[in-house]
């Protein structure tokens, strides 16, 4: 079965500074999804990424696939309190619209 | 504005007892949905996958008899809990696809039990 280990768990950075989130497959990826939760809420989709070096940006987040498709990377620019919450990758299974997903990162922004 | 509403997001129930859980894909139909869950401080896991018209399929360790899955309709899953204990408490949350690659979540559901 597919595996994904998100890194770190959790992370605390001051506001303005820039950061990154990593998403490790232990197979190939066919399809990453990039969701950000508020402990208890629904999931908010950030973005999702399919071919091997894709890389997409919205606002000031970006995301990356690497070419071998087995890591993804989430980097925020000058981060905000708006920022902060939980950050899921997802993997799709076998191609299909079901996901598993790592353990999230816990990202907190200071002012 | 939402695109798959959850209902209801919080719901307190005896032990013993059952509680429906609903989901909808609003302004488009969903053939598919599927039911995830997410224990404090950790990840979600997949439950379920609802099929539009036939019976749901369960993932590994999860009890089809526990957690009824009904997918009645192209905007409609149902996820019923029988005989709820606490140990089944926990954030219940839905997901569908509108077209394309995009997966939109619910809002998601909190059970408790007691």
């Amino acid at each position: 079965s597919q595996e994904l280990e998100q890194s770190p768990q959790s992370l605390i950075v001051q506001e303005g500074k820039n950061l990154t989130i990593n998403c490790t497959s232990s197979k190939t990826l066919y399809g990453l999804y990039w969701y950000k939760q508020k402990y208890g809420e629904g999931l908010i989709f950030l973005m999702m990424l399919q071919k091997g070096g894709e890389e997409k940006s919205h606002e000031k987040i970006t995301a990356k696939l690497d070419e071998k498709k087995q890591q993804s990377s989430l980097h925020i620019t000058a981060s905000q309190p708006s920022h902060a919450g939980i950050y899921l990758c997802g993997a799709a299974i076998q191609g299909a619209q079901k996901l598993v997903f790592g353990q999230g990162t816990r990202l907190t922004i200071n002012p | 504005g939402a695109v798959v509403s959850q209902h209801p997001s919080w719901v307190i129930c005896k032990s013993g007892t059952s509680v429906k859980i609903e989901c909808r894909s609003l302004d488009f139909q969903a053939t598919t949905m599927f039911w995830y869950r997410q224990f404090p401080k950790q990840s979600l896991m997949l439950m379920a996958t609802s099929n539009e018209g036939s019976k749901a399929t369960y993932e590994q360790g999860v009890e089809k008899d526990k957690f009824l899955i009904n997918h009645a309709s192209l905007t409609l899953s149902t996820l019923t809990v029988t005989s709820a204990h606490p140990e089944d408490s926990s954030f219940y949350i839905c997901s569908a696809t509108k077209g394309g690659n995009t997966i939109y979540f619910g809002e998601g559901s909190w059970l408790t039990v007691v």
